[in-house]
């Protein structure tokens, strides 16, 4: 198996752009997908196969992978974004980084 | 609408066992690979378990091999796992989803464990 490394923090203006990266030494052979967790909800994708993502979720959330690190992107960050994120990767195992707290100052 | 709905957990003493079961409505359940995962208070998401569409394949997360079983009955569309040797560490807010793409979509509610010593 193999370990994702994010950040545990990022704090963002209102309106500004707010970048959270995902580091794994296997990442560059595989996809990378990201959740959003609100508090007391269930996770939901907002992005997945790295830069793809789900109907319903705003343009503002994308994706990137270059090598071994994917980024989620938020343009225009609005307070409702705040919420804890995580990245996954799929082997034959699936792997969570520890989550990064999106703080909308 | 697509929905699962977790149920099955509660209180245990350490050493204990527990069933816990995920009902799945709006999609052919037969046709996806399901997973669960857990949360413990104030921490991150772990994956706990997937099987297969079929059932015929299983993998766990080494916290869990040899104590927990996953399994699913296609024609209740209901995904189970099973708990044994429980500890404290089990303890977490666990949660069923449906794979698909490389992605875990959508979740359950969760269905919280609590393991006493």
């Amino acid at each position: 198996s193999f370990e994702l490394t994010q950040p545990p923090s990022v704090s963002v203006s209102p309106g500004q752009t707010a970048s959270i990266t995902c580091s794994g030494d296997k990442l560059v052979d595989k996809h990378a997908c990201w959740y959003q967790q609100k508090p007391g909800q269930s996770p939901v994708v907002v992005i997945y196969k790295d830069d793809k993502r789900p109907s319903g979720i705003p343009e503002r959330f994308s994706g990137s992978r270059s090598g071994n690190t994917a980024t989620l992107t938020i343009s225009g960050t609005q307070a409702m974004d705040e919420a804890d994120y995580y990245c996954q990767a799929w082997d034959s195992a699936r792997v969570f980084g520890g989550g990064t707290k999106l703080t909308v100052l | 609408q697509v929905q699962l709905v977790e149920s099955g957990g509660g209180l245990v003493k350490a050493g204990g066992s527990l069933r816990l079961s995920c009902a799945a409505s709006g999609f052919t359940f037969s046709n996806y690979y399901m997973s669960w995962m857990r949360q413990a208070p104030g921490k991150g998401l772990e994956w706990v378990s997937y099987i297969s569409a079929s059932g015929t394949t299983e993998f766990y997360a080494d916290s869990v091999k040899g104590r927990f079983t996953i399994s699913r009955d296609n024609a209740k569309n209901s995904l189970y796992l099973q708990m044994n040797s429980l500890r404290g560490e089990d303890t977490a807010v666990y949660y069923c989803a449906r794979d698909q793409a490389d992605m875990s979509d959508p979740w359950g509610q969760g269905t919280l464990v609590t393991v006493s010593s």
